[in-house]
């Protein structure tokens, strides 16, 4: 049974880029859940889908949307990107909305 | 919204020795709470999970955590250190189905 996977495990960035990263939940698994890991931070949420809907958002500007598929795989998008958007994206998964959530590997973004 | 603090953000530990970190949770009782591992370049792994079904909540790889409701606390141990617990640790609380992280307790454990 494969776990929540992500890629790309890494990408390289220059400012004002944009920038696509995907998201395939564990088996079972309809909502996803973007963290968003700066180095030496604990994970801060960025958005939640449920139902190919956002379903709720943290702290994060318009320049970071999102998309979830009818097969529950998600995508993360980042605009115009900027030097602080360096950072470990975690995608999350939880069989509906539950408070256990199961993690994938991230992809690092390094933004130049 | 709750919140969890997480003190000290490095421990140092002889291999062996007692592992200890702390984690605080903010004023009301949450009916859940978390502890996950990050091995360097990885993700998120579940430690063990608070339910409150029971205080002591025992993990993987010989962790447990005890829930204090007098103290707001769910302080993480691990009896007898080894090379593979290096890694950082963080203590984390849901809030409507999205998890709050503390800022995490690096651990470095000494040969």
């Amino acid at each position: 049974d494969a776990g929540v996977t992500q890629s790309p495990t890494h990408l390289i960035k220059t400012r004002g880029q944009q920038v696509t990263l995907r998201c395939s939940p564990k088996s079972g698994h309809d909502t996803v859940s973007w963290y968003q890991q700066a180095l030496g931070q604990g994970p801060q949420f960025i958005f939640q889908y449920y139902e190919e809907e956002e379903r709720q958002r943290g702290n994060f500007p318009d320049r970071f949307s999102g998309h979830q598929f009818p097969n529950y795989s998600s995508e993360l998008n980042v605009n115009a990107l900027l030097l602080g958007d360096s950072a470990l994206y975690l995608c999350a998964s939880s069989p509906g909305l539950r408070n256990e959530q199961f993690f994938g590997p991230g992809t690092r973004l390094t933004v130049l | 919204a709750q919140s969890v603090t997480q003190l000290g953000s490095h421990v140092s530990v002889s291999e062996g020795a007692l592992v200890l970190l702390r984690c605080n949770y903010s004023s009301s009782v949450p009916p859940y709470l978390f502890w996950y591992v990050q091995y360097p370049n990885q993700g998120l792994q579940l430690l063990l999970k608070y339910t409150s079904a029971a205080t002591l909540v025992k993990g993987i790889n010989g962790f447990e955590a005890e829930f204090k409701k007098s103290e707001t606390s769910f302080h993480l141990t691990k009896p007898s250190a080894h090379m593979s617990d290096a890694a950082e640790y963080f203590c984390a609380v849901p809030n409507d189905y999205k998890l709050s992280f503390g800022a995490g307790t690096t651990v470095t454990v000494r040969a």
